[in-house]
């Protein structure tokens, strides 16, 4: 149980173009999940707390109008990084809480995380 | 805030010893300190959790400890193996955002 899916797995893409990332909870519900970057050998940064049916919650620094959030059902988060850049090249990796985990309900499962170059 | 420091950074161990790394966190209120694995080009798996009250928790080769008092927190890997050749992340939580130590790169030598 408890599994959580990304897609695209790995993206390649030009310059200025923008780049959707999913990430679905296939076994749970998940009203919370959370979106994260990744520098190489580097720990997680937090970028924002997507809210099934509400505005998501962004860390300060990060721009909501670069990184659009959309959270839409209970199993699916999407992240779309708009004209995207080269300092954009990252390893983004979602996770989401289980609903329905009662005391458990801290717990967050990830994503295998989605690798996206910017040429 | 939060602040979780994670030691050592890097961890070499022998095949079949045992590997223990090392966190503090600074907020007393935190109650919940998840350990994560992460293998290269994957995202982090949860391999054990422990919350404040209760000082020690076992699963197999793995055990976490948690000193409230103290405000720090271990993960002990007994009878090591190549796979268990990752990075290895703690984290402590009071308001369900997860606030992460560093990571510690463990190796085990053959």
């Amino acid at each position: 149980g408890a599994v959580v899916s990304q897609h695209p797995s790995r993206v390649i893409c030009k310059s200025g173009t923008s780049v959707k990332i999913e990430c679905r909870s296939l076994d749970f519900q998940a009203t919370t999940m959370f979106w994260y970057r990744q520098f190489p050998k580097k720990s997680l940064m937090l970028m924002a707390t997507s809210n099934e049916g509400s505005k998501a919650t962004y860390e300060q620094g990060v721009e909501k109008d670069k990184f659009l959030i959309n959270h839409a059902s209970l199993t699916l988060s999407t992240l779309t990084v708009t004209s995207a850049h080269p300092e954009d090249s990252s390893f983004y990796i979602c996770s989401a809480r289980d609903d329905n985990s009662g005391i458990h309900q801290e717990t967050q499962y990830f994503g295998p995380g989605t690798r996206l170059l910017v040429l | 805030g939060e602040n979780v420091e994670q030691h050592p950074s890097t961890l070499s161990v022998q095949e079949g010893d045992s590997a223990v790394i090392k966190c503090t966190y600074s907020d007393s209120a935190s109650n919940y300190f998840p350990w994560y694995k992460q293998e290269l080009g994957k995202g982090p798996q949860l391999i054990i959790d422990i919350r404040s009250n209760v000082g020690e928790k076992k699963d197999q080769r793995i055990a976490v400890t948690l000193n409230k008092t103290a405000k720090h927190f271990s993960l002990h890997i007994t009878e090591t193996q190549p796979e268990d050749s990752a990075v290895y992340f703690c984290a402590a939580s009071n308001n369900y955002q997860l606030i992460w130590g560093a990571g510690t790169k463990l190796i085990i030598k053959p």
